[in-house]
């Protein structure tokens, strides 16, 4: 079954750091286009960062410079790491599947298996 | 960065309703157009891609239609399953863009 697990969410203190883990099964991380999306609470969806299969990433302007998204293929696992942290980014962080076509030299790659989530509150 | 805007942001409908939700994007896309479902304290869930094609496993009564800037969202024959808030996105280009969202209320 495939299958997405986030982990690593939790309460943290504004100016902080935090690595969210998400975990694959039924198929291969490395092999795919693999996004974060976050939802603030009681808001739309935020697209927030994705790594190509062949490990380019894009973030978006939000996060740039403070986000990494990385991998571990060993452990078929996804990695968002969140420094200096603001209230801000308090939301519900989602990792999800990317699939789609190669066109005209360009990816288009919607998404089309998701995490349950996991809950980042940035607070004092 | 291109600009997502659904329209409404709430609807009011029945079991056995059409409904239509429409999004519009701030410069053309092509089709290059997803649509999800996401029912509270759930994650979304892929219904279309490429503005038309319906994910397995969806029901028939989704569709979808569109290109360039505009595009629909429409369910058929409304069921009780389907009240929860519908989200529109690019995947045109970086960065990718949701619509703010259009909840389906029961009337």
């Amino acid at each position: 079954e495939v299958q997405l697990v986030e982990t690593g969410g939790g309460l943290i203190q504004p100016g902080a750091s935090l690595r969210l883990s998400c975990a694959a099964s039924g198929f291969i991380v490395s092999a795919k286009h693999m996004s974060w999306v976050r939802q603030a609470p009681g808001k739309g969806l935020d697209w927030v960062s994705v790594i190509y299969s062949g490990g380019t990433t894009y973030y978006a302007d939000s996060v740039k410079g403070r986000f990494t998204v990385s991998r571990d293929n060993s452990k078929n696992t996804l990695f968002l790491q969140m420094n200096s942290l603001r209230a801000e980014d308090t939301a519900v962080y989602y990792c999800a599947r990317g699939s789609g076509s190669y066109y005209d030299y360009s990816y288009y790659y919607y998404m089309d298996v998701w995490g349950k989530g996991t809950t980042v509150t940035v607070s004092s | 960065d291109i600009q997502m805007t659904q329209s409404p942001s709430t609807l009011s409908a029945s079991v056995g309703d059409r409904v239509t939700i429409t999004c519009r994007a701030s410069q053309s896309i092509s089709s290059w157009l997803a649509w999800y479902q996401q029912k509270l304290g759930k994650a979304p869930n892929l219904l279309i891609y490429k503005a038309s094609t319906l994910e397995g496993g969806v029901p028939s009564r989704f569709s979808g239609s569109g290109s360039g800037t505009e595009f629909t969202l429409t369910i058929s024959s409304l069921q009780a399953d389907d009240f929860a808030t519908y989200y529109c996105q690019q995947y045109n280009s970086y960065p990718y863009s949701f619509g703010q969202g259009t909840k389906l209320e029961i009337k």
